[in-house]
């Protein structure tokens, strides 16, 4: 069984939509992370976080919200979808800092109509 | 903004050959780590190597790291096709991670 999952693994959605992904994980790790990925740019961090209530802006929040609902749930939200999100998205945990190894979900392809 | 960016963008060799791909970064790190992406897909840890290290091996991988050029690279020897992936280097600041836009390895059999 993997270690963090996705669901869902592909969501087509409309313009001005709330959409939620959602991100569990069995390796016990405090710390978890969500990521876009668009062609080109590598990874870019949305959200972070180190425990269930600690909760911080990475380099693109605009336009997404998280929620940490336990240590092994952390759910990515976008309030009112627009196109420009058309990305990769991806869950990840480690088990203690953010420059240390980290542990990929298998990602949530997003399209936004 | 990214700190490690790989060299080349893209890479084609025959099967058997080695594979050598290049990152470079800015400032001072604690440690580098090289990860692979098959396509569409998560990402998969290969090496960490910190800043104190100057070369680390696994299997057919292996990663040298030069803090006075603010280089590292990754070799992968005696490639297969099922190498053929994205490559990225992230580089670990004190708390922060950031990752390179990758390198595209295809390996033809």
């Amino acid at each position: 069984d993997a270690d963090v999952t996705q669901t869902p693994r592909n969501r087509i959605t409309k313009t001005g939509k709330r959409i939620m992904l959602e991100c569990s994980q069995t390796k016990g790790h405090d710390r978890m992370y969500w990521y876009r990925q668009d062609p080109g740019l590598g990874l870019r961090l949305i959200y972070y976080s180190f425990d269930v209530k600690d909760i911080n802006k990475g380099e693109i929040s605009d336009g997404y919200s998280v929620s940490r609902q336990a240590q092994a749930k952390f759910s990515l939200s976008l309030e009112s979808a627009i196109p420009n999100q058309t990305a990769l998205y991806f869950c990840a945990t480690s088990g203690t800092g953010r420059a240390d190894t980290q542990y990929f979900g298998p990602g949530t392809r997003l399209t936004v109509l | 903004s990214q700190q490690g960016e790989e060299d080349p963008q893209a890479l084609s060799i025959q099967e058997g050959e080695n594979a050598t791909m290049n990152c470079s970064y800015k400032t001072s790190i604690n440690n580098l780590q090289w990860y692979r992406q098959n396509s569409g897909r998560g990402l998969v840890h290969l090496i960490l190597i910190r800043s104190n290290e100057r070369e680390k091996h696994s299997g057919r991988l292996r990663v040298t790291l030069d803090t006075s050029k603010k280089s590292s690279s990754l070799l992968i020897t005696a490639s297969r096709a099922a190498d053929t992936a994205s490559y990225f280097c992230a580089t670990g600041v004190n708390n922060d991670m950031r990752f390179g836009a990758g390198t595209r390895l295809t390996v033809k059999p």
